[in-house]
């Protein structure tokens, strides 16, 4: 099986807390790695990455994909109660799809 | 522009019917992927479209289910025989060209409850 492993499965922070997500996953036919953040049903894109050491960043939210070690992290700064969600770890292998059981993330004001 | 739509957004049903959920990809989108969702689990790959074919079908878990694209647009995805395991949220996304680097665009999700 080709896993992605996230953690923690689950975090709970004060609002401007700063959080990081940790995402590892199996070399097999590595093509990208995406985060998406799930609020109810559909998940939304974040970042894809597909090299190593450069980092993606969005606002507050920001990536970083290391293949030599095999994981990526999401960073969030500051965080704020809209930030509570899951985040889901996917990585593309050919266009096979695999996802991490994601990372519940609660933000208390 | 439109996102993905599914349909229904519910679907509650008897153990042993037969149902169909629908998904509209994005307009121009040739690729196009079924997922279902547990609780507590991530998305779990079912089948991915390219066109109006079945590029990879091995996530169907059983031969119960069965997914069609006759147009390459509009797809179904099709269960026989519901048993309770099948309650999920049904997740569809689709992507411009299906390559690793596309982004994919998910739905909003048919939750199916199987009594």
């Amino acid at each position: 099986e080709d896993k992605v492993v996230q953690s923690p499965l689950s975090l709970v922070v004060h609002e401007g807390d700063t959080v990081t997500l940790n995402c590892s996953y199996e070399v097999t036919n590595f093509r990208s790695l995406l985060w998406y953040k799930q609020e109810k049903k559909a998940p939304t894109f974040l970042f894809m990455l597909t090299s190593s050491g450069i980092e993606k960043k969005s606002g507050r939210l920001s990536s970083i994909l290391d293949k030599k070690e095999l994981f990526s992290i999401l960073n969030i700064t500051a965080t704020q109660t809209g930030d509570s969600a899951i985040y889901l770890c996917l990585k593309y292998s050919g266009y096979a799809l695999n996802f991490g059981k994601g990372t519940s993330l609660l933000v208390t004001p | 522009g439109a996102g993905v739509s599914q349909t229904p957004s519910n679907k509650v049903t008897e153990k042993g019917k037969y149902v169909e959920l629908r998904c509209d990809p994005i307009s121009g989108h040739t690729a196009l992927y079924w997922y279902r969702q547990s609780l507590g689990q991530g998305p779990e790959f079912l089948i991915y479209f390219q066109g109006t074919g079945a590029a990879d079908d091995s996530g169907l878990p059983n031969d119960r289910f069965f997914a069609v694209r006759p147009e390459g647009s509009v797809s179904t995805l099709k269960i026989q025989r519901t048993e309770r395991g099948d309650s999920a949220v049904y997740l569809c996304a689709s992507s411009r060209s299906g390559g690793a680097s596309d982004t994919q665009y998910f739905g909003p999700g048919t939750r199916l409850t199987v009594l």
